[in-house]
């Protein structure tokens, strides 16, 4: 069974540049999570798609930071402009779908901002 | 609000020891708490996963953890430390709504 793909693995911008990330979860999974995980702290909740749906994005920094989940499949998150702390792990995760249910994580994209 | 606290950021213990990681949480309602595990390189991954019922529950890899209701707590145990657990553990708490918070993470080193 293939996992949660991400891509880019690295990415290097300047501070005020864009960088958009790409998820493509385990087919047939409906939710699919976006986390920003900053150097020694845990993951931290940044949206929640149910299908093409928005479940919970209160943590997202709206100003900057956008996502997409077109057709309910993959998934782009997006930084315009990326500040210095933006610098983090994102990972991306999915589930099938039921609430509480194992989430399966991709390897994330390591961001810095320079 | 729900919060998640793992008290020791980094742990050593050599191989063949037992092992326990602490976990407590702050929640107003019954959580479902769940143990995940970052190796070097790798995607996190669910250990276990306490919903209700037996308070001890365990997990892969050898890994078993207690919920502890009066405590407040589910701390991670193993009973002989392999090499290979050498990563960074988390402790996360779901609410009922399924939003999860998770703790910073203890990094274990295993020596030899």
């Amino acid at each position: 069974e293939a996992g949660v793909a991400q891509s880019p693995r690295y990415k290097i911008i300047e501070k005020r540049q864009s960088v958009a990330f790409w998820c493509n979860p385990i087919s047939g999974h409906a939710t699919l999570y976006w986390y920003q995980q900053i150097l020694g702290q845990g993951p931290k909740l940044l949206i929640q798609f149910q299908n093409n749906g928005v479940v919970d994005d209160s943590q997202l920094p709206k100003d900057r930071f956008s996502a997409e989940r077109l057709k309910g499949v993959d998934s782009t998150l997006k930084i315009q402009p990326a500040k210095l702390e933006d610098s983090a792990v994102y990972l991306c995760a999915s589930s099938l779908g039921a609430t509480n249910e194992k989430l399966f994580f991709g390897s994330g994209t390591q961001l810095s901002v320079l | 609000a729900q919060s998640v606290t793992q008290p020791d950021i980094h742990i050593t213990v050599s191989e063949g020891a037992s092992l326990e990681l602490r976990c407590n949480y702050s929640y107003g309602a019954t959580p479902y708490l769940f143990w995940y595990v970052q190796s070097p390189g790798q995607g996190l991954q669910l250990l276990l996963k306490y919903f209700s019922g037996d308070t001890l529950v365990q997990g892969i890899k050898g890994f078993e953890a207690e919920f502890k209701r009066s405590q407040s707590s589910f701390n991670l145990r193993k009973p002989s430390v392999h090499w290979s657990d050498a990563a960074e553990y988390f402790c996360v708490l779901n609410t009922n709504a399924g939003k999860s918070t998770f703790g910073d993470g203890t990094t274990l080193t295993v020596k030899p």
